[in-house]
């Protein structure tokens, strides 16, 4: 099974400044189409989770174009260019390149 | 309104069974992947599974086959997660959550519709 690791676990942010969480797969999760199935997701308190990003890049619908994300195979990057109050909550990564799909353990940020 | 509508909380004894459901509206709910995930207290997401409503194809998670079963009621738009017979370990919110439909010949995977959560505890 694919195990994704995430750093760091704790992320403090200053608003208006930038915040980048790592995710690492145990193997590759790009796809002979070309994709990634990796994708990145936000659990604000008390909330459900909600969809910011999949096949790596893509934003899902209404996520602001501050959310953004990058790498390919077994590395990816989901980087906020200025945080603000509304973001914090705990961020996972998810590959869904084959089942069993699995969530990394979670970024939780929170503003200084 | 495009949604999925899960059932309420659950208290429950040790050994007891429960069903929880899950509905879907204002989409094809035969058309889509549906997920499991579980949260227990103060921790993070596990895919449990996913579930084809067209058919009622599952796959379970390694760590949750034989624990849980899937089943769904194509006539009513809803999906259904049970136990047999309950632990304190199942303790957790239960989350359902749509996969995203396949454009271009491309299926994401990834859950882009969630329900609002379902809390089980179960305790003597």
């Amino acid at each position: 099974d694919i195990v994704l690791t995430q750093s760091p676990l704790s992320l403090p942010v200053t608003p208006g400044e930038p915040a980048s969480i790592s995710c690492r797969s145990s193997q590759s999760l790009l796809y002979s189409n070309g994709y990634n199935y990796l994708n990145w997701y936000l659990q604000k308190p008390g909330q459900s989770p909600q969809l910011l990003l999949f096949l790596g890049s893509s934003r899902a619908s209404g996520v602001p174009d501050r959310f953004s994300g990058s790498g390919s195979g077994t590395d990816f990057t989901l980087k906020i260019s200025r945080v603000e109050a509304e973001d914090v909550g705990v961020y996972y990564c998810m590959h869904t390149l084959q089942t069993p799909y699995s969530f990394g353990q979670g970024t939780k940020l929170e503003i200084k | 309104e495009v949604q999925l509508v899960q059932s309420g909380a659950e208290v429950n004894k040790p050994g007891e069974s429960l069903k929880i459901s899950c509905q879907g509206s204002g989409y094809r709910f035969d058309n889509s992947w549906l997920a499991w995930v579980r949260q227990m207290p103060g921790k993070g997401l596990e895919c449990m599974g996913i579930i084809y409503p067209g058919d009622s194809d599952a796959r379970y998670s390694p760590s949750f086959q034989g624990q849980v079963t899937f089943s769904v009621d194509k006539s009513i738009n809803t999906a259904y997660l049970q136990w047999s017979r309950l632990k304190a370990s199942d303790t957790a919110m239960y989350y359902c959550a749509r996969l995203m439909s396949c454009s271009g010949g491309v299926c994401p995977g990834a859950f882009d519709l969630w329900g609002q959560g379902a809390m089980v505890t179960v305790s003597s």
